[in-house]
């Protein structure tokens, strides 16, 4: 199975500024082919179910807010927060779809500092 | 609007046996591929079972293979998860999850249920 490593576990940033987050597999979910990274970012705050943010790595699902991005290739991929706002605090997580079973990161927990 | 709502949760005892349903509404449920995915109290989130369109492929994570069964009813446009031979580490909440890419294997989720609660304790 692919690892998922996210860093860090949890991070305080102040409203307005930067959050970034990392994620890491254990082999490449880039498919070469089709030249698309097969990783997602889910949202997921207290009390509800994950919410998809990106897919193919850098792919904003509708509705998402551009303060958000994706980004990275093979092994190594960022989850951005350009200007931390409040409704931002939750647990995130990356998952990978190259190969079954996909598998999820741990989660980074974003608070505000 | 897509809406995924499971059902039928509770308390178990060890050994013991469950199903869970999903219903889901607000899009065509026969052309999109399913998963169950659980989060124990706390945790992350473990992918539990795929299943196709037609039905004509599963996956089941190793942890709950040949203990629990993923069926789904497109005339009922439902999802199901029969659960047996229960432990305590499958408490978890339990959401369906439904995958748009068009395939035979599990892709990412787009739309995920409430979930409902499982717990297995004595």
């Amino acid at each position: 199975d692919i690892v998922m490593t996210q860093s860090p576990d949890s991070l305080a940033v102040s409203l307005g500024e930067r959050a970034t987050i990392n994620c890491k597999s254990s082999q490449s979910v880039l498919y070469r082919s089709k030249n698309k990274n097969h990783l997602a970012w889910y949202q997921q705050k207290p009390g509800q179910p994950p919410k998809l943010l990106f897919y193919w790595a850098s792919t904003r699902e509708s509705g998402v807010p551009d303060r958000f991005s994706g980004s990275g290739s093979g092994t190594d991929f960022t989850l951005t927060i350009s200007s931390l706002q409040a409704e931002d605090v939750a647990v995130y997580y990356c998952q990978q779809y190259y190969s079954t079973p996909p598998t999820f990161g741990q989660g980074t927990k974003v608070e505000i500092k | 609007e897509v809406q995924l709502v499971e059902s039928g949760g509770g308390l178990v005892q060890p050994g013991g046996s469950l199903r869970l349903s999903c219903a889901a509404s607000g899009f065509t449920f026969s052309s999109y591929s399913m998963n169950w995915v659980r989060q124990a109290p706390g945790k992350g989130l473990d992918w539990v079972s795929y299943i196709s369109s037609g039905s004509s492929t599963i996956y089941y994570a190793d942890s709950v293979k040949g203990r629990f069964t993923i069926s789904r009813d497109n005339a009922k446009n439902s999802l199901y998860l029969q659960m047996i031979s229960l432990r305590a580490e499958d408490t978890a909440v339990y959401y369906c999850a439904r995958d748009p890419v068009v395939a035979t294997n599990p892709y990412y989720f787009d739309s995920w249920g409430q979930g409902t609660l499982v717990t297995v304790s004595s």
